[in-house]
């Protein structure tokens, strides 16, 4: 079985322009979580999405961020008008069921480098 | 905000040492969890524990739950160099919310010397 693949693993974009971040979860799993990881950080939450809805966005910035998962197709983590700021590694998980004792499977995540 | 304090932040040790790595908060976690992340990869899930007090061996990693659900520890016994990586600790949100929403620690960077 395939596990979460995210897609893609390193992606360069200037000041200004936007970035797509994709993520398949675990065949079955409808439940998908976005992490960010910056530098000498932990992994921080941003967004719990299920088929087609935004659970809890409590850490996602307001402005510019936003993510989708649609009833098919991967889920988008999409990122407009980059800043520096938003370099970081991009993690996305998911799990089988809602429960706070959920195993979560999370992917090899996208690098994202804005220059 | 729940925070979740990682220690130590650095540790490079000799093969055949024991370590501890710490992670310790002033919030309560229903659940604590123990990751490991390789290089360009995602974390991976070694342990959840559950229950105050709580301790749950594999092989030689002993994971350890705080009487108060505030701090879990992490021991290795007789580390080898294939240990090495980062270890993270995350905690499971005790305000009520019932999906894998985690707070993680800021990591422990566990380099063994052959």
């Amino acid at each position: 079985n395939a596990g979460v693949m995210q897609n893609p693993r390193h992606l360069v974009r200037r000041r200004g322009q936007e970035a797509r971040l994709r993520c398949s979860p675990v065949k079955g799993h409808s439940h998908v979580y976005w992490y960010r990881q910056l530098p000498e950080e932990g992994l921080k939450f941003m967004v719990y999405l299920q088929k087609e809805n935004i659970i809890d966005e409590s850490g996602m910035p307001k402005e510019r961020f936003s993510a989708e998962f649609p009833k098919e197709g991967p889920s988008i983590l999409r990122i407009q008008q980059v800043v520096r700021g938003d370099s970081a590694a991009y993690f996305c998980a998911s799990s089988r069921n809602r429960g706070e004792y959920e195993k979560l499977f999370f992917g090899s995540g996208t690098q994202l480098s804005v220059l | 905000t729940q925070l979740l304090e990682q220690s130590p932040q650095f540790l490079s040790i000799q093969e055949g040492e024991n370590l501890t790595v710490y992670c310790n908060s002033s919030s309560v976690f229903s659940s604590l969890q123990w990751y490991r992340q390789e290089p360009g990869e995602g974390p991976v899930l070694l342990v959840t524990v559950v229950t105050g007090g709580e301790v749950k061996k594999l092989k030689r990693l002993t994971f350890q739950f705080g009487d108060a659900r505030k701090d879990s520890s992490l021991h290795i016994t007789a580390a080898q160099p294939g240990d090495t990586g980062l270890y993270l600790c995350a905690g499971a949100n005790a305000g009520g919310t019932s999906y894998g929403k985690l707070t993680f620690g800021q990591g422990t960077i566990l380099t063994v010397h052959p």
